[in-house]
């Protein structure tokens, strides 16, 4: 069974070039989540997803980032313009959100293989 | 004050020994806890979760929690040099959904 896919799995590009970020989610899960992590600042989440729709971008750093999910097995994140301090490594994780009020009921991420930025 | 916590490490112990790792977090209001392992340059993957105070055991690693301490921990006996890697403690908030917040992870090296 396939896991998150995500591509590409490196990307160089210079400032002020736009930069997309592609993920395909676990078949039937309802939720993705896209992540940036660094040295400094650890794991962070930038943009959730539930049922394709967005509910929860407040860790979108600025407007020069945007995520859209047009349809259940795609996503993607672009970046325009690029700056060097976007250089990170970029996660998508998917999971199977189950009703809430379950005790316990938080739902397991799966966690692509990210995508390493690097801007010049 | 940070939202999780952990000891940012290296934390190196003899092959064989017991590995402790601690989180602590600001939420009292959280549900789920989580460890996470992170090998370089790979991507997190789930180890343990846990939901009640006490322990939860799994294999050779026991989580443990403490809500009233805002404490959670992670035990790795008998430690093996595969198990060198950065842990990450993951807490749950009550938002909307239940948003996953990540500590910025303990790096364990194991010494063969």
């Amino acid at each position: 069974d396939a896991g998150v896919i995500q591509s590409p799995r490196h990307e160089v590009t210079e400032m002020g070039q736009e930069v997309t970020l592609r993920c395909k989610p676990i078949s039937g899960h309802n939720s993705l989540f896209w992540y940036r992590q660094t040295m400094m600042r650890g794991l962070e989440l930038l943009i959730y997803f539930n049922n394709n729709v967005p509910i929860d971008d407040s860790g979108m750093p600025e407007d020069r980032f945007s995520a859209k999910m047009p349809n259940a097995s795609f996503s993607t994140l672009k970046i325009q313009p690029s700056e060097p301090r976007d250089s990170a490594v970029y996660f998508c994780a998917s999971s199977l959100a189950r009703p809430r009020g379950l005790a316990g009921s938080t739902d397991t991420q799966y966690f692509g293989p990210g995508t390493r930025l690097t801007v010049l | 004050q940070k939202e999780v916590e952990q000891n940012s490490g290296p934390l190196s112990v003899p092959e064989g020994a017991i590995a402790s790792l601690n989180c602590t977090y600001s939420d009292r209001g959280s549900q789920s806890f989580f460890w996470y392992r992170q090998y370089s340059g790979k991507s997190p993957e789930l180890i343990m979760s846990i939901y009640s105070n006490g322990d939860k055991e799994d294999g050779r690693f026991t989580a443990q929690l403490n809500k009233a301490s805002q404490y959670v921990s992670l035990l790795i006996r008998d430690s093996q040099p595969s198990d060198s890697a950065t842990y990450l403690c993951a807490v749950s908030q009550k938002t909307s959904y239940d948003k996953v917040i990540f500590g910025p992870g303990t790096s364990l090296s194991v010494i063969p």
